[in-house]
């Protein structure tokens, strides 16, 4: 168990809609990175915040949004949902102390659109 | 810009053979950081290891252990007498830097398939 914690597992849900995810880094840790995981793109960087700022952005759709929350944790919102939305989310923490952080992943969410 | 190729797409070994993932990498800054991480068939991610650009020393742990070597751009991962549970997708990362904490670049992994 990372520490990480990452709701729902899955989501399946219809073209057209939205949808939000959820992650709670690790305890203490301040930096919340989001990446997709698909067959044909891999594990792909959206999205990074650090204290509830945003730190980085990665190839991240603009129908795609995020924030931190001031107790740090989460949301990844996706809308107006097509049929290649469809993979594997993660959400990913690590300390932000310092330089290189190992970044601990969630188990992910599971999105289907249909 | 910074890459990561694993060119080894899949790789099937019998139990109790040693096996070999390769990892090549890209960067242009002297500070990098190379990780590799282990995806179960129950999906999540597991971090293995963390190395970084100026630590240079293979690390063994248990059975496995990594050689990193620069002038190759290299950070491989064997892992030694492989059992079933090894079976898995394992993904190399790179991250840059040397100031505060960037996204992981990963290769495309290599699934692991360990037969009994």
């Amino acid at each position: 168990d990372s520490g990480v914690t990452q709701t729902p597992k899955h989501l399946i849900t219809a073209t057209g809609q939205r949808v939000t995810l959820r992650c709670s880094p690790r305890s203490g840790d301040l930096s919340v990175y989001w990446y997709q995981q698909s067959l044909d793109q891999g594990l792909q960087f959206l999205i990074q915040y650090y204290n509830g700022e945003e730190r980085a952005k990665g190839n991240i759709l603009e129908r795609f949004s995020a924030q931190q929350f001031p107790d740090l944790h989460s949301e990844l919102n996706l809308s107006s949902l097509e049929l290649g939305d469809s993979a594997l989310y993660f959400c990913a923490s690590s300390s932000g102390q310092g330089v290189g952080d190992t970044q601990y992943f969630g188990p992910g969410t599971r999105l289907t659109v249909l | 810009a910074q890459k990561v190729t694993q060119a080894q797409t899949e790789i099937s070994v019998v139990e109790k053979e040693d096996v070999t993932l390769d990892c090549v990498y890209e960067t242009r800054d002297t500070t990098y950081y190379l990780f590799w991480y282990k995806q179960p068939p129950s999906g999540e991610l597991v971090f293995l290891i963390r190395r970084n650009s100026f630590d240079e020393q293979n690390e063994i742990s248990g059975r496995y252990s990594w050689n990193f070597q620069k002038s190759t751009s290299s950070f491989n991962f064997t892992i030694t007498a492989s059992q079933v549970v090894d079976s898995a997708v394992y993904f190399c990362a790179l991250s840059e830097g040397d100031s505060g904490n960037t996204p992981l670049v990963f290769g495309k992994g290599t699934r692991l398939s360990v037969i009994a």
